[in-house]
Protein backbone atom coordinates (compact mmCIF):
# COMPACT_ATOMS: atom_id res chain seq x y z
CA UNK A 1 0.00 0.00 0.00
CA UNK A 2 1.71 3.35 -1.17
CA UNK A 3 1.93 6.21 1.44
CA UNK A 4 2.14 9.77 0.61
CA UNK A 5 2.74 12.01 3.44
CA UNK A 6 2.36 15.49 3.20
CA UNK A 7 1.83 18.59 5.96
CA UNK A 8 -1.75 19.52 6.50
CA UNK A 9 -0.37 22.58 7.74
CA UNK A 10 -2.35 25.25 7.60
CA UNK A 11 0.95 26.91 6.25
CA UNK A 12 0.76 30.58 5.88
CA UNK A 13 3.06 32.73 4.08
CA UNK A 14 2.67 36.35 3.40
CA UNK A 15 1.61 37.32 -0.68
CA UNK A 16 4.87 37.84 -2.75
CA UNK A 17 7.11 35.67 -1.17
CA UNK A 18 8.10 31.83 -1.56
CA UNK A 19 5.60 29.16 -0.63
CA UNK A 20 6.94 25.54 -0.30
CA UNK A 21 5.01 22.73 0.21
CA UNK A 22 6.43 19.41 1.05
CA UNK A 23 5.53 15.35 -0.04
CA UNK A 24 7.24 12.37 0.96
CA UNK A 25 6.21 9.10 -0.83
CA UNK A 26 6.56 5.36 0.55
CA UNK A 27 7.58 3.48 -2.51
CA UNK A 28 10.97 3.81 -3.73
CA UNK A 29 9.95 2.59 -7.53
CA UNK A 30 7.87 5.52 -8.14
CA UNK A 31 8.19 6.55 -11.21
CA UNK A 32 5.63 9.87 -11.58
CA UNK A 33 4.58 12.79 -9.17
CA UNK A 34 1.76 14.94 -9.93
CA UNK A 35 1.26 18.08 -7.78
CA UNK A 36 -2.77 19.33 -7.60
CA UNK A 37 -4.44 22.14 -6.32
CA UNK A 38 -7.97 21.91 -4.71
CA UNK A 39 -10.18 25.16 -3.81
CA UNK A 40 -12.70 24.09 -1.25
CA UNK A 41 -15.78 22.86 -2.95
CA UNK A 42 -13.85 21.99 -6.32
CA UNK A 43 -12.43 19.75 -8.10
CA UNK A 44 -8.46 18.72 -8.05
CA UNK A 45 -6.59 20.87 -10.99
CA UNK A 46 -3.45 19.78 -12.38
CA UNK A 47 -0.61 22.31 -11.33
CA UNK A 48 2.62 20.41 -12.18
CA UNK A 49 4.12 16.63 -12.91
CA UNK A 50 7.55 15.34 -12.78
CA UNK A 51 9.63 12.37 -13.84
CA UNK A 52 13.04 13.04 -13.51
CA UNK A 53 15.72 14.10 -10.37
CA UNK A 54 15.95 17.69 -10.48
CA UNK A 55 13.36 20.88 -10.53
CA UNK A 56 11.20 21.18 -13.26
CA UNK A 57 9.84 25.06 -14.08
CA UNK A 58 6.49 26.13 -14.80
CA UNK A 59 5.72 30.06 -14.72
CA UNK A 60 5.98 30.82 -10.87
CA UNK A 61 5.80 27.08 -9.97
CA UNK A 62 9.06 24.79 -9.45
CA UNK A 63 8.75 21.47 -8.67
CA UNK A 64 11.55 19.76 -7.20
CA UNK A 65 12.07 15.30 -6.91
CA UNK A 66 14.52 14.00 -4.83
CA UNK A 67 14.43 9.95 -5.58
CA UNK A 68 17.16 9.27 -3.18
CA UNK A 69 14.95 10.98 -0.47
CA UNK A 70 12.07 10.53 -1.73
CA UNK A 71 10.58 13.68 -1.29
CA UNK A 72 9.20 15.74 -3.99
CA UNK A 73 8.33 19.40 -3.38
CA UNK A 74 6.19 22.30 -4.71
CA UNK A 75 7.97 25.77 -4.50
CA UNK A 76 5.18 28.98 -5.79
CA UNK A 77 7.14 32.52 -6.16
CA UNK A 78 5.72 35.39 -5.77
CA UNK A 79 2.82 34.35 -4.11
CA UNK A 80 -0.80 35.57 -4.37
CA UNK A 81 -3.66 35.09 -2.42
CA UNK A 82 -5.17 33.08 -5.20
CA UNK A 83 -3.18 30.68 -4.39
CA UNK A 84 -4.93 29.86 -1.06
CA UNK A 85 -5.76 26.25 -1.56
CA UNK A 86 -4.62 22.95 -0.73
CA UNK A 87 -2.26 21.24 -2.34
CA UNK A 88 -2.26 17.33 -3.20
CA UNK A 89 0.42 15.31 -3.97
CA UNK A 90 0.00 12.34 -5.78
CA UNK A 91 1.54 9.39 -6.93
CA UNK A 92 0.47 6.56 -9.41
CA UNK A 93 -0.42 2.94 -7.54
CA UNK A 94 2.60 1.20 -9.33
CA UNK A 95 4.40 1.40 -12.26
CA UNK A 96 1.81 2.74 -14.65
CA UNK A 97 -0.76 1.07 -16.56
CA UNK A 98 -4.01 2.01 -15.83
CA UNK A 99 -3.14 2.47 -12.22
CA UNK A 100 -5.15 5.01 -9.82
CA UNK A 101 -2.98 7.48 -7.85
CA UNK A 102 -2.56 7.85 -4.31
CA UNK A 103 -3.05 11.21 -3.01
CA UNK A 104 -1.56 12.73 0.06
CA UNK A 105 -3.94 14.61 2.37
CA UNK A 106 -2.78 17.83 1.29
CA UNK A 107 -1.30 21.19 2.39
CA UNK A 108 -3.56 23.71 2.81
CA UNK A 109 -1.60 27.02 2.13
CA UNK A 110 -2.97 30.62 2.88
CA UNK A 111 -1.53 33.45 1.26
CA UNK A 112 -1.52 36.26 3.32
CA UNK A 113 -2.66 40.09 1.98
CA UNK B 1 -9.47 23.35 -23.96
CA UNK B 2 -11.06 19.91 -23.83
CA UNK B 3 -12.83 19.06 -20.46
CA UNK B 4 -14.24 16.05 -18.35
CA UNK B 5 -17.99 16.88 -17.67
CA UNK B 6 -19.72 14.98 -14.84
CA UNK B 7 -23.99 15.10 -14.24
CA UNK B 8 -25.38 15.98 -12.30
CA UNK B 9 -23.52 18.11 -10.28
CA UNK B 10 -25.65 17.30 -6.77
CA UNK B 11 -27.65 14.16 -5.98
CA UNK B 12 -29.90 13.47 -3.41
CA UNK B 13 -30.98 10.39 -2.97
CA UNK B 14 -32.52 8.26 -0.10
CA UNK B 15 -30.62 5.55 1.42
CA UNK B 16 -31.41 2.05 0.02
CA UNK B 17 -31.70 3.59 -3.17
CA UNK B 18 -29.48 3.44 -6.23
CA UNK B 19 -27.79 6.17 -7.99
CA UNK B 20 -25.67 6.57 -11.42
CA UNK B 21 -22.87 8.82 -11.63
CA UNK B 22 -22.22 10.34 -15.10
CA UNK B 23 -18.62 10.83 -16.89
CA UNK B 24 -18.30 11.81 -20.47
CA UNK B 25 -13.87 11.82 -20.38
CA UNK B 26 -11.73 13.75 -23.01
CA UNK B 27 -12.57 12.76 -26.13
CA UNK B 28 -9.03 10.66 -26.83
CA UNK B 29 -8.64 9.69 -23.57
CA UNK B 30 -8.18 6.08 -23.15
CA UNK B 31 -7.65 5.77 -19.55
CA UNK B 32 -10.90 6.58 -17.29
CA UNK B 33 -10.72 6.78 -13.29
CA UNK B 34 -13.66 7.07 -10.65
CA UNK B 35 -12.42 9.06 -7.16
CA UNK B 36 -14.16 9.50 -4.18
CA UNK B 37 -13.36 12.38 -1.33
CA UNK B 38 -15.61 12.25 1.92
CA UNK B 39 -15.84 15.73 3.26
CA UNK B 40 -12.66 16.64 4.89
CA UNK B 41 -10.59 13.52 3.83
CA UNK B 42 -8.33 13.04 1.14
CA UNK B 43 -9.40 12.17 -2.47
CA UNK B 44 -9.09 8.14 -2.52
CA UNK B 45 -8.87 5.81 -5.55
CA UNK B 46 -11.94 3.69 -6.65
CA UNK B 47 -11.64 2.25 -10.16
CA UNK B 48 -9.42 2.50 -13.52
CA UNK B 49 -11.28 1.28 -16.54
CA UNK B 50 -9.16 0.49 -19.94
CA UNK B 51 -9.75 -1.24 -23.32
CA UNK B 52 -14.11 -1.62 -21.50
CA UNK B 53 -12.90 -3.50 -18.47
CA UNK B 54 -11.52 -2.64 -15.04
CA UNK B 55 -8.07 -3.07 -14.98
CA UNK B 56 -7.67 -1.91 -11.00
CA UNK B 57 -10.02 -1.41 -8.44
CA UNK B 58 -9.51 -0.32 -4.47
CA UNK B 59 -10.69 -2.24 -1.61
CA UNK B 60 -13.00 0.42 -1.64
CA UNK B 61 -14.48 -0.29 -4.47
CA UNK B 62 -16.89 -3.76 -3.30
CA UNK B 63 -19.83 -5.48 -5.09
CA UNK B 64 -21.96 -2.34 -4.18
CA UNK B 65 -20.19 -0.52 -7.01
CA UNK B 66 -19.69 -1.08 -10.75
CA UNK B 67 -18.51 0.67 -13.46
CA UNK B 68 -20.04 0.90 -17.37
CA UNK B 69 -18.85 2.51 -20.46
CA UNK B 70 -22.35 1.98 -22.29
CA UNK B 71 -21.38 3.94 -25.17
CA UNK B 72 -18.45 5.89 -27.39
CA UNK B 73 -18.34 8.62 -24.83
CA UNK B 74 -20.25 7.93 -21.61
CA UNK B 75 -18.62 6.36 -18.23
CA UNK B 76 -20.64 5.97 -15.35
CA UNK B 77 -20.35 5.24 -11.48
CA UNK B 78 -23.63 2.84 -10.29
CA UNK B 79 -23.57 2.43 -6.85
CA UNK B 80 -26.27 0.11 -5.35
CA UNK B 81 -28.42 0.46 -2.17
CA UNK B 82 -26.67 3.49 -0.64
CA UNK B 83 -26.09 4.27 2.59
CA UNK B 84 -25.16 7.17 4.84
CA UNK B 85 -21.52 6.32 4.38
CA UNK B 86 -22.07 7.06 0.36
CA UNK B 87 -21.70 10.48 0.85
CA UNK B 88 -19.26 11.55 -0.60
CA UNK B 89 -17.60 13.99 -3.79
CA UNK B 90 -17.12 11.65 -6.50
CA UNK B 91 -14.94 13.18 -9.53
CA UNK B 92 -14.24 11.30 -12.89
CA UNK B 93 -10.61 11.57 -14.00
CA UNK B 94 -8.95 10.72 -17.32
CA UNK B 95 -5.39 10.39 -19.20
CA UNK B 96 -4.77 9.82 -22.97
CA UNK B 97 -2.25 7.22 -22.09
CA UNK B 98 -1.31 5.75 -19.10
CA UNK B 99 -1.20 6.53 -14.88
CA UNK B 100 2.47 8.15 -15.41
CA UNK B 101 0.28 10.81 -17.61
CA UNK B 102 -1.46 13.53 -15.82
CA UNK B 103 -4.88 12.68 -14.72
CA UNK B 104 -7.82 15.63 -15.78
CA UNK B 105 -10.58 15.46 -13.52
CA UNK B 106 -14.34 16.77 -14.03
CA UNK B 107 -15.75 19.13 -11.53
CA UNK B 108 -17.31 16.13 -9.55
CA UNK B 109 -20.90 15.07 -7.97
CA UNK B 110 -21.98 15.30 -4.69
CA UNK B 111 -23.65 12.80 -3.88
CA UNK B 112 -26.16 13.32 -0.48
CA UNK B 113 -27.37 9.98 0.89
CA UNK B 114 -30.48 10.21 3.36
Amino acid sequence: QKEVEQNSGPLSVPEGAIASLNCTYSDRGSQSFFWYRQYSGKSPELIMFIYSNGDKEDGRFTAQLNKASQYVSLLIRDSQPSDSATYLCAVPNSGGGADGLTFGKGTHLIIQP
Amino acid sequence: EPEVTQTPSHQVTQMGQEVILRCVPISNHLYFYWYRQILGQKVEFLVSFYNNEISEKSEIFDDQFSVERPDGSNFTLKIRSTKLEDSAMYFCASTRLDSNQPQHFGDGTRLSIL
